[in-house]
């Protein structure tokens, strides 16, 4: 147990609709990642929060947004859902947000799309 | 923007078998992480490297960082059916930030036994 908990761990939802993937951070984790993995792909790193504050951006859709709340839990929603976001979304969470820090991650929300 | 690359994308070894997974950065790296995979599971971190030219080792796994901090490749000695997995590197720095843990493309392997 990496104690990064992600919830839910499955959700089906329709074309066009809004999800929210929620996650709670290690105990004392500053920094949270959130991944993207689809079918038997690379890990796509979506963004980063630390403390509160944005910190990194990678290819993120304008469609998905993400927040770090003031306990430090992260909330990353996804609107106007198409087939191609079906994927699995990780949330990983660190000590700092720099250099020399291992990412802890957690279990995964599956997320598929019909 | 940053790009991490891994070869091989997938290989399948006999039971005994070395393996190696090489990773490469299109830009200068502050330091490399690995992660193995395995299948349903998530990424779980195995080890760092920060200096230039480091070799580290975890039993029959060996990890280098090139001189150049551009790549980095992992070895394993006589592969047991419990490395099974995907193993990805990732890796910190170069132009697009300094925050961001960008992954390799990662190698799938899958041993016989």
């Amino acid at each position: 147990d990496s104690g990064v908990t992600q919830t839910p761990k499955h959700l089906i939802t329709a074309t066009g609709q809004r999800v929210t993937l929620r996650c709670s951070p290690r105990s004392g984790d500053l920094s949270v990642y959130w991944y993207q993995q689809s079918l038997d792909q690379g890990l796509q790193f979506l963004i980063q929060y630390y403390n509160g504050e944005e910190r990194a951006k990678g290819n993120i859709l304008e469609r998905f947004s993400a927040q770090q709340f003031p306990d430090l839990h992260s909330e990353l929603n996804l609107s106007s859902l198409e087939l191609g976001d079906s994927a699995l979304y990780f949330c990983a969470s660190s000590v700092y947000s720099g250099a020399n820090t291992e990412a802890f991650f957690g279990q995964g929300t599956r997320l598929t799309v019909v | 923007g940053q790009q991490v690359m891994q070869i091989p994308q997938y290989q399948h070894v006999q039971e005994g078998e070395d393996f190696t997974t090489y990773c490469n950065s299109s830009t200068t790296l502050s330091n490399i992480q690995w992660y193995k995979q395995r299948p349903g599971g998530h990424p779980v971190f195995l080890i760092q490297l920060v200096k230039s030219g480091e070799v580290k080792k975890q039993k029959r796994l060996t990890f280098q960082f090139g001189e150049a901090k551009k790549n980095s490749s992992l070895h394993i000695t006589a592969t047991q059916t419990t490395d099974v997995g995907t193993y990805f590197c990732a890796g910190r720095g170069g132009s697009t930030g300094f925050q961001k843990l960008v992954f390799g493309t990662g190698t799938r392997l899958l041993v016989s036994p």
